[in-house]
């Protein structure tokens, strides 16, 4: 079945620096979502792309979909140490169903 | 408050015992899903529900099964032919895009 691969599996950066999480697939994607988990938390929705090409902010969060629809990234500019926690993509399938990716845990060092 | 109430948070299996895990919701959502989630993994689909009386497998149902009896209502018993259960369970309901997300069981083998 559909395979979403995200890279890198974990990243621990300065507060301050950016981060950049991604989302691939070798078939075309039909919906991204992404998700954010904080430490012992469950996953909270952050947002869904459907058009080729789209790009979507929120404050410091950027969100990408490639144009092939083959690719999605998630960008935080200047992080802060609320931003700690883990940063899922999944797969929107038909009947709503989400294929997740393994996840990228974010650290923040203050 | 409307949300999604998993129960327990902590649970324990002994070798061939089933255990059921609740999930009630008072969102009013029609579809539900239940997700295992194991280290370095993102959330596996177990089964899900887009209405009362209709469920169907996702990728990983073999050794659990559902009901969907209620619509506030979704609980998963994991059975005895479930080799590996111990793992972290998540319940979620929709209204159509976003995914709402339960504390979580964790379950471990005694």
């Amino acid at each position: 079945g559909q395979q979403v691969m995200q890279i890198p599996q974990y990243q621990h950066v300065q507060e301050g620096e950016d981060f950049t999480t991604y989302c691939n697939s070798s078939t075309t994607l039909s919906n991204i979502q992404w998700y954010k988990q904080r430490p012992g938390g469950h996953p909270v929705f952050l947002i869904q792309l459907v058009k080729s090409g789209e790009v979507k902010k929120q404050k410091r969060l950027t969100f990408q979909f490639g144009e092939a629809k083959k690719n999605s990234s998630l960008h935080i500019t200047a992080t802060q140490t609320t931003d700690v926690g883990t940063y899922f993509c999944a797969d929107r399938e038909y009947g709503n169903k989400l294929v997740f990716g393994a996840g990228t845990i974010l650290r923040v060092k203050s | 408050d409307g949300g999604i109430t998993q129960s327990p948070k902590y649970l324990f299996r002994k070798e061939g015992q089933n255990v059921t895990l609740s999930c009630e919701q008072n969102l009013n959502h029609d579809a539900m899903y239940w997700y295992r989630q194991d280290p370095g993994q993102g959330l596996r689909l177990i089964y899900y529900s887009q209405i009362v009386n209709d469920f169907q497998k996702g990728d990983i149902a073999e050794g659990y099964s559902v009901s969907r009896e209620k619509k506030e209502s979704f609980p998963l018993t994991v059975t005895s032919a479930q080799k590996n259960p111990t793992a972290f369970y998540l319940c979620a309901s929709s209204p159509g895009v976003a995914q709402h997300f339960g504390d979580g069981t964790r379950l471990s083998i005694l």
